[in-house]
């Protein structure tokens, strides 16, 4: 029969413009969160991180924003590039212990 | 600096036989991760260690599965015996465990078949 799998969230865009990627996390204690990119093949990578006493926070072509009264993060990226192209997780940590607890991610698609 | 290293990079093997996944975490890291991730269920924890010991393996799938770090610098994952439903990739991933940087750096993944 037919399996059934996770089904990923899909953003499509065009090369050079804005992307956002949404995540809502669970945890109301949560105090930091973390978005990583994972290329087909590919561990997660590490893009940006964000704590609970910050709205904001800017890398380079990408931001994080955080809305704790509705538990909901972003990610932005602009000018998107062919390369960008890959899975998006958010992922949650409550009060400084170890432990990541990761989204379903989003499927970010490219489109020259 | 070489990050997160695991061997091997793909592992096929019968159904019953045992598997062994290994881990090099980065130097200096004191937490180590194991991960599984499927179409199914997405990207779960298995089990992590903070210095060598095991803090919370309530990830892990039951008692075929076993993981072990017998040093700062090496880790196992057992399954003993595989079944087919254990094919997934299997990822490593290290921390440094200080409540400044919680980022967890991951492994290329062994992506294991089991027929």
């Amino acid at each position: 029969g037919e399996s059934v799998g996770l089904h990923l969230p899909t953003l499509s865009v065009q090369e050079g413009d804005n992307s956002i990627i949404n995540c809502a996390y669970s945890n109301s204690a949560s105090d930091y969160f973390i978005w990583y990119k994972q290329e087909s093949g590919k561990g997660p990578q590490f893009i940006i991180d964000i704590r609970s006493n910050m709205d904001k926070r800017q890398g380079q072509r990408v931001t994080v924003l955080l809305n704790k009264t509705v538990k909901h993060l972003s990610l932005q990226i602009a000018a998107t590039q062919p390369g960008d192209s890959a899975v998006y997780f958010c992922a949650e940590n409550e009060g400084g212990g170890n432990k990541l607890t990761f989204g379903t991610g989003t499927q970010l698609k490219v489109e020259l | 600096d070489a990050g997160v290293i695991q061997s091997p990079r793909h592992e096929v093997t019968e159904m019953g036989q045992e598997v062994t996944l290994r881990c090099k975490p980065i130097s200096g890291h004191n937490s180590l991760f194991w991960y599984r991730q499927t179409m199914m269920r997405g990207l779960e924890l298995l089990i992590y260690f903070n210095n060598n010991v095991p803090i919370d393996d309530s990830g892990m799938p039951e008692d075929r599965f076993s993981a072990k770090m017998p040093n700062a610098s090496f880790s196992t994952l057992k399954i003993q015996p595989s079944e087919p439903r254990d094919s997934a990739v299997y990822f490593c991933a290290s921390s440094f465990g200080s409540s400044g940087s919680r980022e967890q750096y991951f492994g290329p993944g062994t992506r294991l078949t089991v027929t």
